[in-house]
C-alpha cells in the first residue's frame, strides 16, 4: 500500500466526451506525476505537477490538462476523447520536485467507445 | 531523446531459479533508476531505486545493479517463486528531466 489512491478505478466514456480523473498523493509528497499505459507499453509521461504548478509536459496535446490542489492532490483532464485514449492513467508522487523514489496509485482504467 | 530497452521481453522460469532482467538506456546523464513491478491491470510496485552515484541495492532476494557509463542495469531475483510472476519496469529519471522514462517491461511466470 503506497498511500496513493486514484478514482475511479474504471470508467467508460464515448468518443468526443470529456473525462476527469483524481489523485491523492501520499503524506508529505508536494509533486505528482501523470502517466499513460496503453496495453503491453510502458507507461509514457504526461506531466508533472510541483507545488500547484506544472514542472514539465511529455509529448501529449493540449486536450491533456491538470491541476494540482493546495493540499498537493491532482486532477487529470482529457478533452474531445479518442479511442487512442483508452489506457491505465497512472499518477505517481514524489517528495521534493521529484528526485526521490515515486510511489504509484493502482491507476485509473479508461475505456473510450 | 532518453530510451530504455528491456530484455528478454518475455521469461518463463521453474520454481526456485535464480533469474536476471536486463535493462539498457540510451543516455548515460541519468539521476536515478528505478525497478518497479506490476501485476495485469495493477499499478506499479516499487522494488529498488539507485541514485546515480551508487553501484547497486539489494532489498531481500532482489538485487539492482546499475553501470551508468555503459547504460545498463540488472535486477537480479534469488530463489524465484510463483508469487514472483509479474511484469517488471525499469525507469530512468534524466538529470535534465523531473520524470522517469520507461523500459517495456519484462514479462515473468514462475511456474510451480
Amino acid at each position: 500500500e503506497t498511500g496513493v489512491t486514484q478514482s475511479p478505478t474504471h470508467l467508460i466514456k464515448t468518443r468526443g466526451q470529456q473525462v476527469t480523473l483524481r489523485c491523492s498523493s501520499q503524506s508529505g509528497h508536494n509533486t505528482v506525476s501523470w502517466y499513460q499505459q496503453a496495453l503491453g507499453q510502458g507507461p509514457q509521461f504526461i506531466f508533472q505537477y510541483y507545488r500547484e504548478e506544472e514542472n514539465g509536459r511529455g509529448n501529449f496535446p493540449p486536450r491533456f490538462s491538470g491541476l494540482q490542489f493546495p493540499n498537493y492532490s491532482s486532477e487529470l483532464n482529457v478533452n474531445a476523447l479518442e479511442l487512442d485514449d483508452s489506457a491505465l492513467y497512472l499518477c505517481a508522487s514524489s517528495p521534493g520536485g521529484g528526485r526521490a523514489e515515486a510511489f504509484f496509485g493502482q491507476g485509473t482504467r479508461l475505456t473510450v467507445v | 531523446k532518453q530510451e530504455v530497452t528491456q530484455i528478454p521481453a518475455a521469461l518463463s522460469v521453474p520454481e526456485g531459479e535464480n533469474l536476471v532482467l536486463n535493462c539498457s538506456f540510451t543516455d548515460s546523464a541519468i539521476y536515478n533508476l528505478q525497478w518497479f513491478r506490476q501485476d495485469p491491470g495493477k499499478g506499479l510496485t516499487s522494488l529498488l531505486l539507485i541514485q546515480s552515484s551508487q553501484r547497486e541495492q539489494t532489498s531481500g532476494r532482489l538485487n539492482a545493479s546499475l553501470d551508468k557509463s555503459s547504460g545498463r542495469s540488472t535486477l537480479y531475483i534469488a530463489a524465484s517463486q510463483p508469487g514472483d510472476s509479474a511484469t517488471y519496469l525499469c525507469a530512468v529519471e534524466g538529470n535534465y528531466g523531473q520524470n522517469f522514462v520507461f523500459g517495456p517491461g519484462t514479462r515473468l511466470s514462475v511456474l510451480p
